[in-house]
């Protein structure tokens, strides 16, 4: 079982770039999830998708977007990268709401340097 | 937005000790989880527990939703069990908020 997929694994942007984050997951969830990772911190959501086309946003939207292009994939974008975007992000899915008493699936991280 | 703590913020064990991690959240809350982070980076789901106690092996957790804690029991440690361990709670929807951490590292 592949579970939750994210690409690229790492990369290296200079600062006004843009790129996109590729997320797919294999296991017929309905909601998916962005989150960040900063050194010696836990994680913090950017947006979310309940359900298929829908997105919401997260704690720390600003500077990103998302696509829910179908069930399965949901991408992030950064529109112009800049250095506090440097992180680790971590694409995740669950079969519906958190609220619900869903498990979270996250999958193995992407490593952004933005200089 | 709702607080959570965890505590001790690092821990450092012999193999085959135990121990005990805290997470304390400011609000009620339907869904609280704890992960576990390998040294790689991975994060893996290790307890659904809103309420009451749950074991899996030599881990266990208990949550006492009426008092906003949780504590997570690893018991005769061993050298995989490094990494960080995190709680994260949703009061409502999918915001899952997790705190900080509890870095773990067992020595052989």
């Amino acid at each position: 079982n592949a579970g939750v997929t994210q690409t690229p694994k790492f990369q290296v942007l200079k600062t006004g770039q843009s790129m996109t984050l590729q997320c797919a997951q294999d296991m017929n969830h309905n909601s998916m999830y962005w989150y960040r990772q900063d050194p010696g911190m836990g994680l913090r959501l950017i947006y979310y998708s309940a359900s298929e086309g829908t997105t919401d946003k997260g704690e720390v939207p600003n500077g990103y977007n998302v696509s829910r292009l179908n069930k399965r994939e949901f991408s992030l974008r950064l529109e112009s990268a800049a250095p506090s975007q440097t992180s680790v992000y971590f694409c995740a899915s669950s079969v519906g709401l958190l609220i619900s008493g869903n498990t979270i699936y996250f999958g193995e991280g992407s490593w952004l340097t933005v200089v | 937005g709702i607080q959570v703590e965890q505590s001790p913020p690092d821990l450092i064990l012999q193999e085959g000790a135990n121990s005990t991690l805290r997470c304390n959240f400011s609000d009620s809350v339907n869904n609280l989880q704890w992960f576990h982070q390998n040294p790689w980076g991975q994060l893996i789901n290790l307890f659904y527990i809103p309420s009451g106690t749950k074991q899996n092996g030599r881990l266990s957790a208990t949550t006492v939703a009426t008092e906003r804690y949780s504590l997570l029991y690893i018991s005769s440690s061993q050298t995989t069990d490094s990494g960080v361990y995190f709680c994260a709670v949703a009061p409502s929807g999918s915001r899952l908020t997790f705190g900080e951490g509890t870095q773990l590292t067992v020595n052989p």
